[in-house]
């Protein structure tokens, strides 16, 4: 998703459901990505990580996807929980230096009971 | 679990005044890093730290910043005179090996 100003595009889901948070990075040449869940007033957290010579890696009710062609990465979290809900980045390195995660714009998660 | 601890939670501050935001990183982790957030918008980068000195910074972090590891155990950012904008949640973050950050909970920094 794309940020516009102070509002993040948000997904709502139905507590059960799967969820799936999109995010378009922009540098060919990263290969280590990660996503990051943001709850209010706390720093954000590792949810899963994954190598640009992999297409797709599974976690703990968790799965990312990378497609390099298209550069796009997914997040899918089987059976939203309320405390699912927060706010989801993207990360992404450059392959030159390993000094820096790039963050994206966030898709905020909303889970209805 | 260890964990980033980052000390204040919140500051207040007058404008033109220096902060020095503080931060005690995982004991074992050798790469550090400040990023800071405005409200509602994303994590940005601002500087990393490795083998005591800076190894990338962004052109946020202009002369007013400036970091420094001055023991073993902390890490610091230092505003030099604080601006309006420069009001955020600034977080500290650290790895032991460059790429998946772990990330305090952050200062809310607050320029009056």
């Amino acid at each position: 998703g794309e940020s516009v100003g102070l509002h993040l595009p948000t997904l709502s889901v139905q507590e059960g459901d799967n969820s799936i948070i999109n995010c378009a990075y922009s540098n060919s040449a990263s290969d280590y990505f990660i996503w990051y869940k943001q709850e209010s007033g706390k720093g954000p957290q590792f949810i899963i990580d994954i190598r640009s010579n992999m297409d797709k890696r599974q976690g703990q009710r968790v799965t990312v996807l990378l497609n390099k062609t298209v550069k796009h990465l997914s997040l899918q979290i089987a059976a939203t929980q309320p405390g699912d809900s927060a706010v989801y980045f993207c990360a992404e390195t450059p392959s030159r230096g390993y000094n820096k995660l790039i963050f994206g714009a966030g898709t905020r998660l909303a889970v209805h009971p | 679990e260890p964990e980033v601890t980052q000390t204040p939670s919140h500051q207040v501050t007058q404008m033109g005044q220096e902060v020095i935001l503080r931060c005690v990183p995982i004991s074992n982790h050798l790469y550090f890093y400040w990023y800071r957030q405005i409200l509602g918008q994303k994590v940005e980068f601002l500087v990393s730290f490795y083998n005591n000195e800076i190894s990338e910074k962004s052109e946020i972090f202009d002369d007013q910043f400036s970091v420094e590891r001055p023991d073993g155990s902390n890490f610091t950012l230092k505003i030099r005179s604080t601006k309006l904008e420069d009001s955020a949640m600034y977080f500290c973050a650290s790895t032991v090996v460059s790429g998946k950050l772990f990330f305090g909970s952050g200062t809310q920094l607050s320029v009056l």
